[in-house]
C-alpha cells in the first residue's frame, strides 16, 4: 500500500503569512496513463471535506488562488500564500494513482 | 447545484449490519465514479471504497474487504454501502463523494456510524 507522510502535523500560522505542507509518498504517484493523481483536501471544523487541488497543481472551481500545489513523483507541497482565518482546519493529501487510494495523516492548521 | 445526502447511520452492536444510502442530484450520476470515505473520532480521513459508473468495477480498502459492499441504482441516482460484521473500529462519520480525476470533488455532509455494545 502507498503510505503518504505529511509534515508538519501541526502548523500554527500568523494571519497574512505564508504556510506550506509537505506530502511524501512511499512510491511514485505517476499513473500508467502519465498523470499524477495527487489531491489536497481541506476539512474545516464540523464540515465535510473539500478538495482544493487535483493532479498535483490544478485548483478546483471556487478555490482561492492563494492555494497552490506543486511537486512530482514522490514529493508534493501545498502552499497558502497568505493565511486567512477561514483557512483553519485539517489539510490532507490523497493519492488516487494506486489502489488502495490513501490519505496522509492530516496537518492541522491553526492561527497563532 | 450538486447535492449528496447520506443517510442510514446509527448505533449498531459489534457484528451487526448497517446499510448507508447516498442520494445524488445536480449532476449526471450515471456517468460518475463515486466513493465512500470515513473519519473516525480523533483520526484522519480514510478512503473506504470507490466504484465505477455502472458498478462493474469496485475497489475497497483492505480492512473492509469481504465485509462491506458498494452498489448503486442509477435510475434513482443513489448509491449504497452495505456494512456487515461491523467492528468498533468502523465507528466513524461516513461521507459519499463524486469523483473526478481520481478523487472526489464534492462530498456530502456525512452520516455517523457507532459500533458499540
Amino acid at each position: 500500500d502507498v503510505v503518504l507522510t505529511q509534515s508538519p502535523l501541526s502548523l500554527p500560522v500568523t494571519l497574512g503569512q505564508p504556510a506550506s505542507i509537505s506530502c511524501r509518498s512511499s512510491q511514485s504517484l505517476v499513473h500508467n496513463d502519465g498523470n499524477t493523481y495527487l489531491s489536497w483536501f481541506q476539512q474545516r471544523p464540523g464540515q465535510s471535506p473539500r478538495r482544493l487541488i487535483y493532479k498535483v497543481s490544478n485548483r478546483d472551481s471556487g478555490v482561492p488562488d492563494r492555494f497552490s500545489g506543486s511537486g512530482s513523483g514522490t514529493d508534493f507541497t501545498l502552499k497558502i500564500s497568505r493565511v486567512e482565518a477561514d483557512d483553519v482546519g485539517v489539510y490532507y493529501c490523497m493519492q488516487g494513482t494506486h489502489w488502495q487510494w490513501t490519505f496522509g495523516q492530516g496537518t492541522k492548521v491553526e492561527i497563532k | 447545484d450538486v447535492q449528496l445526502v447520506e443517510s442510514g447511520g446509527g448505533l449498531v452492536q459489534p457484528g451487526g449490519s448497517l446499510r448507508l444510502s447516498c442520494a445524488a442530484s445536480g449532476f449526471t450520476f450515471s456517468l460518475s465514479w463515486m466513493s465512500w470515505v470515513r473519519r473516525a473520532p480523533g483520526r484522519g480521513l480514510e478512503w473506504v471504497a470507490t466504484f465505477s459508473e455502472d458498478g462493474s468495477d469496485k475497489f475497497y480498502m483492505d480492512s473492509v474487504k469481504g465485509r462491506f459492499s458498494v452498489s448503486r441504482d442509477n435510475a434513482k441516482s443513489s448509491m449504497y454501502l452495505q456494512m456487515n460484521s461491523l467492528r468498533a473500529e468502523d465507528t466513524a462519520v461516513y461521507y459519499c463523494g463524486k469523483n473526478t480525476f481520481h478523487g472526489a470533488d464534492f462530498w456530502g455532509r456525512g452520516t455517523p456510524v457507532t459500533v458499540s455494545s
